[in-house]
């Protein structure tokens, strides 16, 4: 069963970059999954942000694009986010995912998700 | 980009009663890449149905899905007290790109 949790700032400055990790456990990085961020402002809907695979091929949500990097670190079967130039906006619960299985585009498990705060 | 739309915002029900959920996207769904969560507070979300109408792991079978092409439906049969929660629906094409629905609250009448 594999299990993911976030972990990082839970607040950053406006302007600057935030930075996500996700540990997999339970499971290899290395599978057939793709593995994703999405997040939630408060009281709001989700957003997906972008997904990778276990060969660093990325795929990024177009309205993020020019400010996020998806990274991934097979040796300690973890992979990163990071978003740039943030802002208020950016403020949200920030949650990894992978896929339910090869070809099956639906998110289980998911993380716990971590809220962060964009504030001076 | 296929937005979804879900209907109604907020829907109030009873305990036993039946709760039919709408998603209407903006263009045809591909390959019935169509799935449904639930999502209680301060929690994350929790996948029901996948393709359309396939049931996770441990979703019991009062939760089922139908539809296709540009229009889904979500419905619980009978509703039980732990039912009440925000529900998405989310969708996948081949850009590729996954977006989700803003949400129906369902609450206790």
């Amino acid at each position: 069963q594999v299990l993911l949790q976030e972990s990082g700032p839970g607040l950053v400055k406006p302007s600057g970059t935030l930075s996500l990790t996700c540990a997999v456990s339970g499971g290899s990085i290395s599978s057939t999954n793709w593995w994703s961020w999405v997040r939630q402002p408060p009281g709001k809907g989700l957003e997906w942000i972008g997904q990778i695979y276990h060969s660093g091929s990325t795929n990024y949500n177009p309205s993020l694009k020019s400010r996020v990097n998806i990274s991934v670190d097979k040796s300690k079967n973890q992979f990163s986010l990071q978003l740039r130039s943030v802002t208020a906006a950016d403020t949200a619960v920030y949650y990894c995912a992978t896929e339910l299985g090869f070809g099956v585009p639906s998110f289980d498990p998911w993380g716990q998700g971590t809220l962060v705060t964009v504030s001076s | 980009e296929i937005v979804l739309t879900q209907s109604p915002g907020t829907v109030s029900l009873s305990p036993g009663e039946r709760a039919t959920l709408s998603c209407r996207a903006s263009q045809s769904v591909s390959s019935n890449y169509l799935a449904w969560y639930q999502q209680k507070p301060g929690q994350a979300p929790r996948l029901l149905i996948y393709g359309v109408s396939s049931r996770a792991t441990g979703i019991p079978d009062r939760f089922s899905g139908s539809g296709s092409g540009t229009d889904f439906t979500l419905t619980i049969s009978r509703l039980e007290p732990e039912d009440f929660a925000v529900y998405f629906c989310q969708q996948y094409d081949r850009s590729p790109m996954f977006t989700f629905g803003q949400g129906t609250k369902l609450e206790i009448k």
